[in-house]
């Protein structure tokens, strides 16, 4: 399994603001993807970020409002932007094991007041 | 589409009480299934998975078998502790192509002493 750290574990922040969170695995993976969970909720996909190409955006989720960096194979940087108080959620990456599991970080705990 | 369905919770046990959460899902083909568990204020930790049919999962006392007549996937686990207050997450991936992990909705079980 790969372990995975998160940054901030939590945050509180303005809305109109933005908020970049970075994730970090110590094996190079191909694929990385940022999950939301709302308050009470399941877990939902927002992308899945390939090194070396574009993010792959879910239904419902925009590039202008999460935009996604993933510049090497153990790192990957996820931006809330102008955020709401709609925003707060918890915010997970992960990575895909060999049978295809998902391993995930800690998690990154918004809220926006 | 493909789905899971879990049953509603809060689940409420006594400590030594038999477990059982209902897990049931809906796809094309045969999925690799998983149970999650997020312990409060953690991320998610697999906890078990199985990837065909009759394959029986099993981590920490817990167990899941693949059902695939009954499309099931139910987790048990014989004699809960009070450690095992969390949320549980059944989830479904394919392993080939691209493929997300969809997950249910989540059971929370509350173990009291």
């Amino acid at each position: 399994s790969a372990v995975i750290s998160q940054k901030p574990s939590r945050d509180i922040c303005q809305r109109g603001t933005s908020l970049t969170i970075q994730c970090q695995v110590d094996s190079q993976v191909t694929m990385m993807f940022w999950y939301r969970q709302q308050p009470g909720q399941s877990l939902t996909l927002i992308a899945t970020a390939n090194q070396g190409s574009e993010a792959t955006y879910e239904s419902g989720f925009v590039i202008d409002k999460f935009p996604i960096s993933r510049p090497n194979l153990t790192f990957s940087t996820l931006t809330v932007s102008n955020m709401s108080p709609e925003d707060s959620s918890i915010y997970l990456c992960s990575v895909e094991g060999g049978a295809g599991e998902q391993y995930f970080g800690p998690g990154t705990r918004l809220t926006v007041t | 589409g493909n789905s899971v369905t879990q049953m509603e919770g809060p689940v409420t046990l006594s400590e030594e009480a038999f477990l059982t959460i209902n897990c049931t899902y809906t796809a094309t083909g045969y999925p690799s299934l998983f149970w999650y568990v997020q312990y409060p204020g953690e991320g998610l930790q697999l906890l078990l998975k199985a990837t065909k049919a009759d394959d029986k999962g099993s981590n920490k006392g817990f167990e899941a078998t693949y059902r695939k007549e009954t499309t099931s996937f139910h987790l048990e686990k014989g004699s809960v502790q009070v450690s095992d207050s969390a949320v549980y997450f059944c989830a479904l991936r394919f392993s080939s192509g691209y493929s997300t992990l969809t997950f249910g909705k989540g059971t929370m079980l509350l173990v009291s002493p």
